[in-house]
């Protein structure tokens, strides 16, 4: 099984930091690789799939990069509606998926 | 708009059998493009794959639970449906339905809102 190793686990940062949070995949994934944000109480949303792409009506403020097995998620300026848990998801073997353990972003 | 609902029993007692449904609506369950899955997410913790089932009726599970789950899938009802065996606490989640593309579109677009399962005594 593919397992995926997500940091930090949480994070406190001030509106209008930068915000990178990585995912190491244990094998070679290629871009399989999506981000998901989860709010308190609701289903995750996508923001990024096949690591970079930006889903439609996403902020701009929300990036992806890295291919094979290291992955970064970044929030260019954090905003107080960002305050979330960010999942990390690899796909390699569809429909087989595996999450990351969750990054929670709060601000400071 | 396509809609997943989740139903079933929100309590469950330990070494039973939890059962949940999932309800489409807005779209059909016999599209070749996706799969129809079940996510968990245990009280404060992460997100875990369970399972999903492709409209013919192929199934997927996760290793770590294969040994106690069975989904099917009735397209005449436009449902799918997680069985979990012999739970335990750790089973106590928030348990998810979703649908996932296969080829574009390959993560969970819809998802249900969720429901949560107890396993207690």
């Amino acid at each position: 099984d593919i397992q995926m190793t997500q940091s930090p686990s949480s994070l406190s940062a001030s509106v209008g930091d930068r915000v990178t949070i990585t995912c190491q995949a244990s094998q070679d994934i290629s871009n399989y690789l999506n981000w998901y944000q989860q709010k308190p109480g609701k289903a995750p949303k996508l923001l990024i799939y096949d690591a970079s792409n930006l889903e439609t009506g996403v902020p701009s403020r929300f990036s992806g990069s890295g291919s094979g097995t290291d992955f970064t998620f970044t929030i260019s300026s954090l905003q107080p509606e960002d305050i979330a848990t960010y999942y990390c998801q690899q796909y390699d073997n569809l429909p087989r998926v595996t999450f990351g353990g969750g990054t929670k972003v709060e601000i400071k | 708009q396509l809609q997943l609902q989740e139903s079933g029993p929100g309590l469950v007692k330990p070494s039973e059998t939890l059962s949940l449904t999932c309800t489409v609506s807005g779209g059909s369950i016999s599209s070749s493009s996706y799969y129809w899955g079940w996510i968990r997410q245990p009280p404060g913790k992460g997100l875990e794959w369970i399972g999903s089932i492709y409209y013919s009726g192929s199934t997927y599970y996760n290793p770590s639970l294969k040994s106690r789950v069975t989904i099917s899938v009735d397209t005449s009802k436009n449902q799918f449906s997680l069985k979990l065996s012999s739970v335990t606490a750790a089973d106590t989640a928030v348990y998810y339905c979703a649908r996932r593309g296969i080829a574009a579109a390959r993560w969970e677009d819809y998802w249900g809102q969720g429901t949560l399962v107890t396993v207690s005594s």
